[in-house]
């Protein structure tokens, strides 16, 4: 999975309790993003990271937050879990974001079961 | 709306039998069109990648092709093995200016390979 690690693999949380999820990757790449993917659609961004500290929005943010202290660790934390928020998400990295043929490498995805 | 539309959702073929998955898409300005392979409690893996003026771009077994003017593509299996059973997710990236762009995800179709 291209130096990309996510943790934990597996979580169960109860609606209403706090939840961060880790990204880490080995491969000194400047753009991180985080994905969820749900049966019946597409994989959907959450935020991405274009460098230390600057992140953005992707389509499907609200009731979610992230930071980037250093270039190797990307979190997503969920501030109160909702049963809504039960999914599998994905870490990805890339180069950079102004190339065409820029490629996203995916981790290995934690699975998420809000009750 | 971009939007990128796989088909069939799923299918099941026979060991060494060949398949052809279909993506049709609306993005634009398009960039270029990558075919991912996700196997089960793995994130996705490039495949291919195709850019506009490209017809056919194989990759061992893999064959996609690309239809700019209907916006179509296709990837092509030959003598399916059991380890082709596996998600295929078709991504189309758009030029959103200012040298980034804008992936969008299809749904996939889930490919079922029995002995």
């Amino acid at each position: 999975d291209a130096g990309i690690t996510q943790s934990p693999r597996h979580k169960v949380t109860e609606t209403g309790t706090p939840v961060t999820l880790r990204c880490h990757q080995t491969e000194n790449h400047r753009y991180m993003y985080w994905y969820r993917q749900d049966p019946g659609h597409g994989l959907r961004l959450i935020h991405y990271s274009y460098g230390v500290k600057d992140t953005d929005k992707g389509e499907v943010s609200d009731g979610y937050s992230v930071s980037r202290s250093k270039t190797e660790d990307f979190l997503l934390t969920l501030e109160s879990a909702t049963s809504s928020q039960t999914s599998v998400y994905f870490c990805a990295i890339s180069e950079s974001r102004g190339s065409s043929h820029n490629e996203q490498f995916f981790g290995p995805g934690t699975r998420l079961t809000v009750l | 709306k971009n939007q990128v539309e796989q088909s069939p959702q799923s299918l099941i073929i026979l060991e060494g039998k060949n398949c052809t998955l279909q993506c049709n898409y609306t993005v634009s300005p398009f960039s270029n069109l990558r075919w991912y392979k996700q196997d089960t409690g793995r994130g996705p893996v490039s495949l291919t990648i195709m850019t506009f003026s490209e017809n056919t771009k194989s990759n061992g077994r893999y064959t996609a092709t690309l239809d700019a003017d209907t916006k179509q593509s296709s990837l092509h299996i030959t003598a399916s093995q059991l380890s082709d059973s596996a998600s295929y997710i078709c991504v189309v990236s758009a030029i959103t200016g200012a040298g980034s762009y804008q992936l969008t995800f299809g749904k996939g179709t889930k490919l079922s390979v029995i002995p």
